[in-house]
């Protein structure tokens, strides 16, 4: 167990919609990752987060967006899902570059 | 647990034999690599990491070498074991974006009883 929580772990929904997942992060890392990981892709770096602040970016789609809160669980929001954007999406949280403890991830299903 | 499914490039090793896997990074300016394990259904799991003002750390086990002529890392597992199956990654950051840790695209390693 990673101490990292990651919810809902299997999502399924149609095209169009908008789904939100969540992630706690291990007690006393202020660093909360996210990363999605599909077929042909592998692990995408999506966006970081520190104490609240988003410190990087990856190529993550416009119509995708995050947020840490000041309680620093990290939320990841999907928006006009398509197709192409079923895969798994990981969380992960550190308190030091480098050494990234991953939740088990949310499956994201688009219909 | 569920398959990541990934299509991957496998190594094959006969159980208590050492394994060797290979990762090409791309940014010559990165300065800190590290090695993932992902067992299936599960999320990635660190492993060692190493400093590129070091070619060589060992750990319980593992080993990793960098080459930052040729930009290669490699992860020696010795006496590979049943529990080693799993996808594995290499990672760096780059020096210009501490905040980022940039995957690899992965080798399947499977063990053979």
């Amino acid at each position: 167990d990673s101490g990292v929580t990651q919810t809902p772990k299997h999502l399924i929904t149609a095209t169009g919609q908008r789904v939100t997942l969540r992630c706690s992060p291990r007690s006393g890392d202020l660093s909360v990752y996210w990363y999605q990981q599909s077929l042909d892709q592998g692990l995408q770096f999506l966006i970081q987060y520190y104490n609240g602040e988003e410190r990087a970016k990856g190529n993550i789609l416009e119509r995708f967006s995050a947020q840490q809160f000041p309680d620093l669980h990290s939320e990841l929001n999907l928006s006009s899902l398509e197709l192409g954007d079923s895969a798994l999406y990981f969380c992960a949280s550190t308190l030091r570059a480098g050494e990234l403890f991953f939740g088990e991830g949310s499956r994201l299903t688009v219909l | 647990g569920e398959s990541v499914g990934l299509h991957l490039p496998t190594l094959s090793v006969q159980e208590g034999d050492n394994s060797i896997i290979n990762c090409a990074y791309s940014n010559s300016a990165s300065d800190y690599f590290i090695w993932y394990k992902q067992e299936s259904g599960k999320g990635p799991q660190f492993i060692i990491d190493i400093r590129s003002n070091m070619d060589k750390r060992q750990g319980q086990r593992v080993t990793v070498l960098l080459n930052k002529t040729v930009k290669h890392l490699s992860l020696q597992i010795a006496a590979t074991q049943p529990g080693d199956s799993a996808v594995y990654f290499c990672a760096e950051i780059p020096v210009d974006s501490s905040y980022k840790l940039i995957f690899g695209s992965g080798t399947r390693l499977l063990v053979r009883p």
